[in-house]
């Protein structure tokens, strides 16, 4: 069945760029919607973004200016960054495809601090 | 806006459950249900409102329209006691999802 990873640095200092991507294996990543979608500590569920593996993108407005999806089929993978990073996006990142969300990748914990 | 009520639901094993989710606006019928534990990411129960993913049990269902849904988890089993949250992807982003419920072992 298809299956997510994400990975990339777990800790990155206030005012850089996080950098994120998540693997696909186990099917396409063609014909499909992929998202990002992240959780603060002890709080709820936030979508980030989606991109489509043609490549059109939809952000939330809350993000937009800093974040930016894109998507290497090649490589079956889907990237996320995000630009001047706070304090307050340190979160669970996750990626997950489709619009009702399925599957989900594990997740990681990326930490904004110095 | 997604509206979960109540926050936390305290029930005994083999008993029902019934969660609300509220929207601020029309989603259709384009809403979904998620159960997450601790340490794991959410997982589809629901989408479309009252259609199960895959390998989800009978004992989870889905209904509602517009802005009132629910979700209902008959004759709870210890592996139901988790977290729920409701998400819509109605036409156009951003997609939200509700605060959660949390259903404890009474």
């Amino acid at each position: 069945q298809v299956q997510l990873q994400e990975s990339g640095p777990g800790l990155v200092k206030p005012s850089e760029t996080l950098s994120l991507s998540c693997t696909v294996s186990g099917g396409p990543i063609s014909g499909h919607y992929w998202n990002w979608i992240r959780q603060s500590p002890g709080k709820g569920l936030e979508w980030i973004g989606y991109i489509y593996y043609d490549g059109n993108t939809k952000y939330n407005p809350s993000l937009v200016g800093r974040v930016t999806l894109s998507i290497d089929s090649s490589k079956n993978q889907v990237s996320l960054n995000l630009g001047s990073v706070i304090a307050a996006d340190t979160a669970v990142y996750y990626c997950a495809r489709g619009w009702a969300f399925d599957p989900w990748g594990q997740g990681i914990l990326v930490t904004v601090s110095s | 806006v997604l509206t979960q009520s109540p926050d936390t639901l305290s029930v005994s094993p083999g008993e029902s459950a019934t969660l609300s989710c509220r929207t601020s606006e029309s989603v259709g019928d384009n809403l979904a249900w998620y159960q997450q534990k601790p340490g794991q990411p959410p997982r589809l129960l629901i989408h479309g409102t009252s259609t199960r993913a895959t390998g989800i049990p009978a004992r989870f269902s889905g209904s509602g329209s517009g802005t009132e849904f629910t979700l209902s988890i008959s004759s709870l089993q210890s592996d139901d006691f988790a977290v729920y949250y409701c998400q819509h992807y109605n036409n156009w982003p951003p997609w939200t999802f509700g605060q959660g419920t949390r259903v404890e072992i009474k």
